[in-house]
């Protein structure tokens, strides 16, 4: 059965830290990863990975795959309270139109 | 610009009531457009999609159903509600050569009593 895992599931750290969060996977025909900050509400996309060693970067963000290691992480740095949300992973296998999500990853950033 | 819609934002509903949750897509056409539901500690779960008009998969086996009447509309029902029902319900859809990379609307959050 095709599975992400998400680690760790909560982290508290106060503004400034440097975060990293993990997902791994296990799905046959891996595709594509995709990564989501969730607020309030709906998930909103951050990167997409197909390749490995490519890393994606986004102001604070930047974010890597592994294919050999089936694994992804996402760095946050100089981490502020806007960041705090809960942070979604997911897959995709090819030949599927199905995205496979992690149970997310909730990130809380102190004052 | 794409833009996706749901309605309505939120929904309180007695248990063994019907249900009806719309999504509406602009901006595009013959989008995927997926259903999913999000409840507390379970992660997104996908639980219908479609490629097409009239083209439904559906992931999980309950007491929900979803329709695509029309190319950018989709439809999530039910006919009785349970109280295992209730969560946040999310549409998504992709679209062209970027099939990948779902976008979500709002969200609709249903509480069943």
């Amino acid at each position: 059965e095709d599975k992400v895992v998400q680690s760790p599931l909560s982290l508290v750290v106060h503004e400034g830290d440097t975060v990293t969060l993990n997902c791994s996977y296990e799905v046959t025909n891996f595709r594509s990863l995709l990564w989501y900050k969730q607020e309030k509400k709906a998930p909103t996309f951050l990167f997409m990975l197909t390749s490995s060693g490519i890393e994606k970067k986004s102001g604070r963000l930047s974010s890597i795959l592994d294919k050999k290691e089936l694994f992804s992480i996402l760095n946050i740095t100089a981490t502020q309270t806007g960041d705090s949300a809960i942070y979604l992973c997911a897959v995709i296998q090819g030949g599927s139109e199905k995205l496979v999500f992690g149970k997310g990853m909730k990130l809380t950033v102190n004052p | 610009s794409q833009t996706i819609h749901q309605w309505p934002a939120t929904l309180v509903q007695p248990v063994g009531s019907p249900l009806s949750l719309e999504c509406t897509v602009e901006g595009t056409s013959n989008p995927n457009l997926y259903w999913y539901r999000q409840a507390a500690g379970r992660g997104l779960q996908l639980l219908f999609y479609s490629v097409g008009i009239g083209q439904i998969s559906s992931e999980v086996p309950q007491n929900l159903s979803a329709s695509r009447p029309q190319d950018r509309q989709f439809i999530l029902s039910s006919k009785k509600l349970l109280l295992s029902d209730s969560g946040f319900y999310l549409c998504a859809w992709t679209y062209g050569g970027a099939r990948d990379t779902q976008y979500f609307g709002p969200g609709t959050r249903l509480t069943v009593l």
